[in-house]
């Protein structure tokens, strides 16, 4: 059964700075790796999707990788802002489509 | 214009009451799914439907039945609630039931059994 592990759990850093957030998995038998963002009291909102057949994706500052072998993904943040401060999910699909979550990541970029 | 829209948002009910938790997706999209997270943070799905037909339900306990009267609605209906029921409900859509595809979720379901 598929473990989605998220490393750190929380992360506070000051604006402006690079950051990585990590996400393992056990079973490298997926169809893709989705990274959410999920603000307090909200749902969440996909941000990157990448394909097992690729080894990254690009959206604004935003920068996912994908090693099925090694059963590891980053999510790169350049240039952190304040209104980044959310909890980063990533999720492995396999099979029909449903997701396995890992806890999150709980960002705090702090002005 | 909401693509995943869920209603209601907050509910806070007694312990054996029956209740109900509406999701709509204005996407075009086949497959709808419930995921439910916990008080510790932890998403975990429920159920799938592709085109009204259920395809996977996770161990959830027959007191949770979800209705899909179209594809473009999931319906959860849960009997005889229990304090261990509150939780945040998500529904989401995703055009079709193989991986490959975004997974959209609406806002959440806020449920307190009290």
């Amino acid at each position: 059964k598929q473990e989605v592990t998220q490393i750190p759990a929380a992360l506070s850093v000051p604006e402006g700075e690079n950051l990585v957030l990590n996400c393992s998995f056990t079973d490298s038998a997926i169809y893709n790796l989705q990274w959410f963002r999920q603000d307090p009291g909200k749902g969440l909102t996909s941000l990157l999707l990448i394909q097992s057949s690729q080894r990254e994706q690009t959206s604004g500052r935003l920068n996912a990788s994908l090693d099925k072998s090694s059963g590891r993904s980053t999510l790169y943040i350049a240039a952190s802002q304040p209104g980044d401060s959310a909890t980063y999910l990533c999720a492995t699909a396999a099979g029909y489509s449903t997701l396995t979550f890992g806890k999150g990541t709980m960002l705090l970029v702090s002005p | 214009d909401t693509a995943v829209s869920q209603t209601p948002k907050y509910l806070v009910t007694q312990m054996g009451n029956d209740k109900s938790i509406k999701c709509e997706q204005n996407l075009g999209h086949d497959t709808m799914y419930w995921y439910k997270q916990d008080s510790k943070k932890f998403l975990k799905i429920m159920f799938s439907y592709n085109n009204k037909e259920l395809i996977i339900n996770e161990t959830v306990p027959n007191r949770f039945s979800p209705k899909s009267p179209d594809k473009a609605h999931l319906n959860l209906h849960i009997n005889s609630l229990e304090l261990g029921d509150s939780a945040v409900y998500f529904c989401a859509s995703s055009q079709d039931l193989w991986g490959g595809n975004t997974i959209y979720f609406g806002e959440g379901s806020w449920l307190t059994v009290v």
